[in-house]
């Protein structure tokens, strides 16, 4: 089936540790981003990349890190420096950057203890 | 920054009732999209409406578009309580470039139907 997988689903970090979350999609899509939502929010753009190699800070990129070495796969870095970490990441997919739908993820609810 | 507004932030009705929300955006944009997201899952889009288009319809979904009032309506008819869930609307972010990067979405309306 094609779609895009967000993993791990739950994810616990301590103060002071860098974390990776992982998003892989096989919808052969050009664009992929990084969301985080907070309670009673709507999404806040992380990172971007509109294609292989390239990626562009969005609204809330401090403390954050991505790479795009593959079509399939976006990862997100959570670091040490984002001072308020615990949200629910989202991750999308779409065809391109523009006039089409987003492909969403199931989330990963990074909580910080 | 948040392009979308919704209206209301939480609405509950009774199963079998029309379930009406709104969203303003304060750009132009070339579409706006309605998203749904059930509790501690990821969105999913229910319907895309180009800015040269009033209004669209998709099973019991009804979309509106004004443009010149920057506001868009979607209606669910005969409303069921596995509608429960939070709305979205999205509109396209555009950078000093030219180009887009992404959506930006609202704060959602958290919906509620008793059964």
């Amino acid at each position: 089936d094609g779609g895009i997988t967000q993993s791990p689903k739950y994810l616990f970090r301590k103060e002071g540790q860098n974390v990776t979350l992982s998003c892989e999609q096989n919808l052969n899509h050009d664009a992929m981003y990084w969301y985080r939502q907070d309670p009673g929010q709507g999404l806040r753009l992380i990172y971007y990349s509109q294609i292989v190699n390239d990626f562009q800070k969005g609204d809330i990129a401090e403390g954050y890190s991505v790479s795009r070495e593959k079509k399939e796969s976006f990862p997100l870095t959570v670091t040490s420096a984002q001072k308020n970490p615990t949200a629910f990441y989202l991750c999308a997919s779409s065809p391109t950057a523009l006039n089409t739908e987003a492909f969403f993820g199931q989330g990963t609810r990074l909580t910080v203890v | 920054s948040q392009q979308g507004e919704e209206d209301p932030q939480a609405l509950s009705i009774q199963e079998g009732e029309n379930a009406t929300m709104n969203c303003s955006y304060k750009t132009s944009i070339n579409n706006l999209q309605w998203y749904r997201q059930n509790s501690g899952r990821g969105l999913v889009h229910l319907i895309l409406i180009r800015s040269n288009e009033r209004e669209k319809h998709s099973g019991r979904l009804r979309v509106t578009l004004d443009t010149s009032k920057k506001s868009s309506s979607l209606l669910i008819t005969a409303s069921r309580a596995a509608d429960t869930a939070s709305y979205f609307c999205a509109t396209d972010r555009w950078y000093s470039g030219g180009g887009a990067d992404g959506l930006t979405f609202g704060k959602g309306t958290h919906l509620i139907i008793q059964p």
